[in-house]
């Protein structure tokens, strides 16, 4: 069975850090491409970014760009998504989805993690 | 970047009854490759999304088949044959031609 379990959400200060992480299971996770897609308190669904199945390719939404890094480490099942210069716009719901092979977006969807950027 | 357009906003139905959703992107979906990679997503209070329909008609796998997808170019359709309780919730259509990847705001169904 696919899994896909984020976690590394949480409270945290305008202009502060966070890391998320995604831990799957139940596939061949080295084979497969990866999103993050983020979902506003009572909002619509945003990508945030892209990773391939070997972490080469990368690609951001304009409003993320220079502050967060996707990166995956296939020995440990894993992606992540690491958040700096955080404002309160980045509050949301942050959700690892897979790709399913032959570009099918998003296949599947882990439960997500929580972020609030607030003072 | 496309932009993505659904409508209605909502969409009360009655048990039983057929449902519809429009989705209409900016410029066209065909892919170069002569795929055409517009998805719709439900999302069920407090769930995350789900995959329901791929390349515009494909369901997925375990979606029913009162679910179907249609359309071509900029325009495509959801239709729900015969509404269900379970299927109240947030649709999402989403395009996945080019990157950034892109969401239609969503359209609540919800029974009368």
């Amino acid at each position: 069975e696919v899994q896909l379990v984020e976690s590394g959400g949480g409270l945290v200060q305008p202009g502060g850090s966070l890391r998320l992480s995604c831990a799957a299971s139940g596939f061949t996770f080295s084979s497969y491409e990866m999103n993050w897609v983020r979902q506003a308190p009572g909002k619509g669904l945003e990508w945030v970014s892209y990773i391939g199945s070997s972490g080469s390719a990368i690609y951001y939404a304009d409003s993320v760009k220079g502050r967060f890094t996707i990166s995956r480490d296939n020995a440990k099942n894993s992606l992540y998504l690491q958040m700096n210069s955080l404002r309160a716009e980045d509050t949301a719901v942050y959700y690892c989805a897979r790709v399913g092979l032959g570009w099918l977006p998003h296949d599947y969807w882990g439960q997500g993690t929580l972020v609030t950027v607030s003072s | 970047d496309i932009v993505m357009t659904q409508t209605p906003l909502s969409s009360p139905v009655t048990l039983g009854q057929p449902a519809s959703i429009s989705c209409r992107s900016s410029q066209s979906l065909v892919h170069s490759d002569g795929n055409t990679y517009l998805s719709w997503l439900q999302q069920r209070p407090g769930q995350p999304p789900r995959l329901l329909i791929y390349k515009i008609s494909n369901r997925f796998s375990g979606v029913p088949d009162r679910f179907s997808g249609s359309g071509a170019g900029t325009d495509f359709t959801l239709k729900i044959s015969r509404v269900e309780a379970e299927d109240v919730g947030v649709y999402y259509c989403m395009q996945a031609t080019q990157f950034p990847l892109t969401f239609g705001g969503g359209t609540k169904v919800e029974i009368k």
